[in-house]
């Protein structure tokens, strides 16, 4: 049972335009979410994140939006570069039964910016 | 050097073989990971331990076992390797003080290949 889900496999944006990456996620008792950015050889590195008290954060060109009532966030990256080119995962954090102190992490999507 | 570093990067290895592969960390953190990303799936966890004396199975626990022999290592084993074993496998750690949820720290990840 995928918990946390990234239906997009794949995702190819122009430098400069906006690009969005989206995560559902199935359990309620989930209370902070966060986006990991991963090259090729190297392992997912910290991006942004953000607790389910509110529905954006933002960091600098990176923002994030929490929709509870649909069980949705999404990841703008504006403007987009090629160094954003890469597989960005979701992952998620909750106090509930058998989540506490551990994330769960969505499939990824590979997100390739073209100059 | 790196915070979290994993060896080998590499390895090729038979159907039957035991194999260990090794974590180590300079951060100080308290709690360890392992995850396996396969291709669709994601990062899966395997075990995770949140100090010298806990360890706690994952998602897909089935086939490994883990030992933590300090708080700076946390080494995974498969007793014996299996082909659908074959994957990128990636430890990480996080600190109880700071969330502990929060702002894992992964390493650079082992990829293995079971023939």
């Amino acid at each position: 049972d995928q918990q946390v889900k990234q239906n997009s496999p794949s995702l190819s944006v122009q430098e400069g335009r906006i690009s969005i990456l989206n995560c559902d996620y199935t359990n309620s008792m989930f209370d902070y979410f966060l986006w990991y950015k991963k090259y090729p050889a190297e392992g997912p590195t910290f991006l942004i994140s953000i607790s389910s008290i509110k529905d954006k954060n933002e960091d600098g060109r990176f923002t994030v939006f929490l929709n509870k009532s649909a069980k949705h966030l999404s990841l703008h990256i504006v403007p987009s570069q090629p160094g954003d080119s890469a597989v960005y995962f979701c992952a998620a954090s909750g106090k509930g039964s058998g989540n506490t102190g551990k994330l769960i992490f969505g499939q990824g999507t590979t997100l390739q910016v073209k100059p | 050097d790196a915070d979290v570093t994993q060896t080998p990067r590499n390895r090729i290895t038979k159907t039957g073989k035991r194999i260990m592969l090794e974590c180590s960390q300079t951060k100080g953190h308290d709690r360890m990971y392992w995850y396996r990303q396969d291709p669709g799936l994601g990062l899966r966890l395997i075990y995770y331990s949140f100090d010298v004396k806990d360890i706690n199975k994952g998602e897909i626990s089935d086939g490994y076992s883990v030992s933590r022999q300090a708080q700076a290592k946390f080494s995974l084993s498969l007793e014996s390797a299996i082909p659908n074993q074959t994957a990128l496998y990636f430890c990480a750690t996080s600190d109880r003080k700071t969330g502990g949820d929060y702002g894992y720290t992964f390493g650079s990840g082992t990829r293995l290949t079971v023939v």
